[in-house]
Parts: C-alpha cells; sequence; structure tokens
C-alpha cells in the first residue's frame, strides 16, 4: 500500500459525460501527478500540481482539467468523453516539487475509465 | 515524444536466469529512476541513480548509468516468477520538473 488513495476504482460512462477523479496523496507529500496509462499510448504524463499550484503539464487535452486543494487532495476532470479516453488514470504524490530534488513517485491503485 | 525508451519491449526467461533491460533517453537528466508495475496495478519505485553515478545496487537489482550514451540498464538477477511484470524507466530532466517515463518492457518469469 503506497499510501496514495484513488476514488473510484471503476468508472464506466458515455461518450459526451463528464467525470471526476479524485487522489488523496500521502500524509506529509506536496506534490501530486496524473498519469494515463493507455494500451496504444504507454505511460503519459498528464501534470503535475505543487502545494496547490499547477507546476508542469503534460499530454494533457484542453478537454481535460485538474486542481489541488489546500488539504492537497487533488481532482481531475475529464469531459466532453470521447471513446479514445477509455484508460487507466494513476495519480502518484512525491515530497518535493521535481527538478533537482530527488522525486520518488508514489503511485495510487488507479482509476480504470471505460467510455462506452 | 518520450524520454525514455525501454527495450526489449518485451522479454521472456526461466526462472533463476538474469534478466537485462535497457532505457535510453534524449536530454540531460539529474536523476533516472526504475519502477515496476505489476498487471493493472500502480507502479512501485524501485531505485534511483543520479546523474552523477555510474552504478547501483539494491539487492538482487543493480542498475547502471552511461551519461556519455544516454542509456541505462536494469539486471535483476535470480530471476523469480514474482518478478514477472512491467518494467518502466523514468527520468528527470536537467532544468524540468516533469518526470518521462518510458514505454515500458515486459517481463515474464518461467517457473
Amino acid at each position: 500500500d503506497s499510501g496514495v488513495t484513488q476514488t473510484p476504482k471503476h468508472l464506466i460512462t458515455a461518450t459526451g459525460q463528464r467525470v471526476t477523479l479524485r487522489c488523496s496523496p500521502r500524509s506529509g507529500d506536496l506534490s501530486v501527478y496524473w498519469y494515463q496509462q493507455s494500451l496504444d499510448q504507454g505511460l503519459q504524463f498528464l501534470i503535475q500540481y505543487y502545494n496547490g499550484e499547477e507546476r508542469a503539464k503534460g499530454n494533457i487535452l484542453e478537454r481535460f482539467s485538474a486542481q489541488q486543494f489546500p488539504d492537497l487532495h487533488s481532482e481531475l476532470n475529464l469531459s466532453s468523453l470521447e471513446l479514445g479516453d477509455s484508460a487507466l488514470y494513476f495519480c502518484a504524490s512525491s515530497i518535493a516539487g521535481g527538478g533537482r530534488a530527488y522525486n520518488e513517485q508514489f503511485f495510487g491503485p488507479g482509476t480504470r475509465l471505460t467510455v462506452l | 515524444s518520450q524520454q525514455g525508451e525501454e527495450d526489449p519491449q518485451a522479454l521472456s526467461i526461466q526462472e533463476g536466469e538474469n534478466a537485462t533491460m535497457n532505457c535510453s533517453y534524449k536530454t540531460s537528466i539529474n536523476n533516472l529512476q526504475w519502477y515496476r508495475q505489476n498487471s493493472g496495478r500502480g507502479l512501485v519505485h524501485l531505485i534511483l541513480i543520479r546523474s552523477n553515478e555510474r552504478e547501483k545496487h539494491s539487492g538482487r537489482l543493480r542498475v547502471t548509468l552511461d551519461t556519455s550514451k544516454k542509456s541505462s540498464s536494469l539486471l535483476i538477477t535470480a530471476s523469480r516468477a514474482a518478478d514477472t511484470a512491467s518494467y518502466f524507466c523514468a527520468t528527470d530532466r536537467t532544468g524540468g520538473f516533469k518526470t518521462i517515463f518510458g514505454a515500458g518492457t515486459r517481463l515474464f518469469v518461467k517457473a
């Protein structure tokens, strides 16, 4: 158990819908990262937040957005869902914010999103 | 494009054999990490090697880093069936904040 929790575990929805994925980082970790893992694209970095502020952005679509709240939990919002958005979405947390700092990431169990 | 690329994409060996996976990357890095993922589960951090280190050991794991060739290798000695998983390298680029993961090597260890 990494100490990172994600809800829900599974989500099945229809195209065009909007969903929210939630992540609680390990106690004491300030950074939260979101990743998308699909069979054809591998593990894609989406976005990172550090202590409430956006720190780095990856291959995140405009239909997706995220935020980190004062209690450090984070939410990833996916809207206007398409079939291709079906994937495993992982959240990870770390103490540091990246850059030169040692940045071991602890991954949650993931949310499996299926868009029908 | 991905910063790290692993090869081989898949590897099948017998229990007891050694498994070697390689990772290449494109830009200068602060450190390189290896993660393991069991099917459908979250990634688990295995080992980190800094850019000024050449080799590191942790139990049955040995990681090497060659910054001149921009490559790293992960050696798992005396493999076990429980080592069956996907293995990813991840790099923290110099001057950047993102950790970039490669596509992974799928290791299958036959009992």
